[in-house]
């Protein structure tokens, strides 16, 4: 199947500094999204990405859809505690019998250290 | 509006044993779909529906079955448990695959099978 190398597999920063991570693919995707996870819930929507070369904000959280179609990245601005979960991107292409389904990465541990 | 809702929020099963998992939706929702989320292994989709009446297997389908008798019902079954099947089953679901696949999940179900 497709698969989706998302890095770095986790993170230990101080509240306050800047975090980027991303995702990437050998094969071309139409949509990106970025999703959050709490722990013991579900995934959160963050952004949702629908044309290469796309820069979207959402407050503190940045993400952009690559050229190439191929990867995304997301930075979140001065972090604070409450950034503390795993980050997942997700990608869907759109074509033939794979238009309804997303392929996620592993996701990324965020730590925030007050 | 509850949005999604799984049922049970934890199981313990013995290895043999069956139960099912239900995946609620009040959005009327077209699409849904259940994964299994494993230590580093990010969201593994398992089976999808694309309306009433229709299933399809996902990346990991293997010991489970699904049914989707209802458009608000996604029900998840698993005919003789495994401990491999020990795990965190999410359900979602969107509108309709549009391009704009932005899915909702559950809370999860948090299965161990002893």
């Amino acid at each position: 199947g497709q698969q989706l190398n998302q890095s770095p597999q986790s993170m230990f920063i101080q509240e306050g500094e800047d975090v980027s991570m991303n995702c990437t693919s050998s094969s071309i995707f139409n949509t990106w999204l970025w999703y959050k996870q709490d722990p013991g819930e579900g995934p959160v929507l963050l952004i949702a990405l629908y044309k290469a070369g796309e820069l979207t904000s959402n407050g503190r959280l940045t993400a952009q859809f690559g050229i190439t179609r191929k990867d995304s990245f997301l930075n979140i601005s001065a972090s604070i505690p409450s950034d503390v979960g795993i980050y997942f991107c997700a990608g869907q292409r759109n074509s033939g019998g794979s238009n309804y389904k997303l392929t996620f990465g592993k996701g990324t541990l965020l730590t925030v250290n007050p | 509006n509850a949005g999604v809702t799984q049922t049970p929020k934890f199981r313990v099963l013995k290895t043999g044993q069956s139960m099912t998992l239900l995946c609620a939706q009040d959005m009327n929702h077209e699409y849904m779909y259940w994964y299994r989320q494993d230590p580093g292994m990010g969201l593994r989709l398992i089976h999808y529906s694309v309306g009433e009446g229709t299933t399809a297997k996902g990346e990991v389908p293997d010991g489970y079955n699904v049914s989707r008798l209802k458009k608000q019902n996604f029900l998840l079954g698993l005919e003789s448990a495994a401990p491999s099947q020990t795990s965190v089953y999410f359900c979602a679901s969107i509108p309709r695959a549009t391009g704009y696949n932005e899915q909702f999940f559950g809370p999860g179900t948090r299965l161990t099978v002893l």
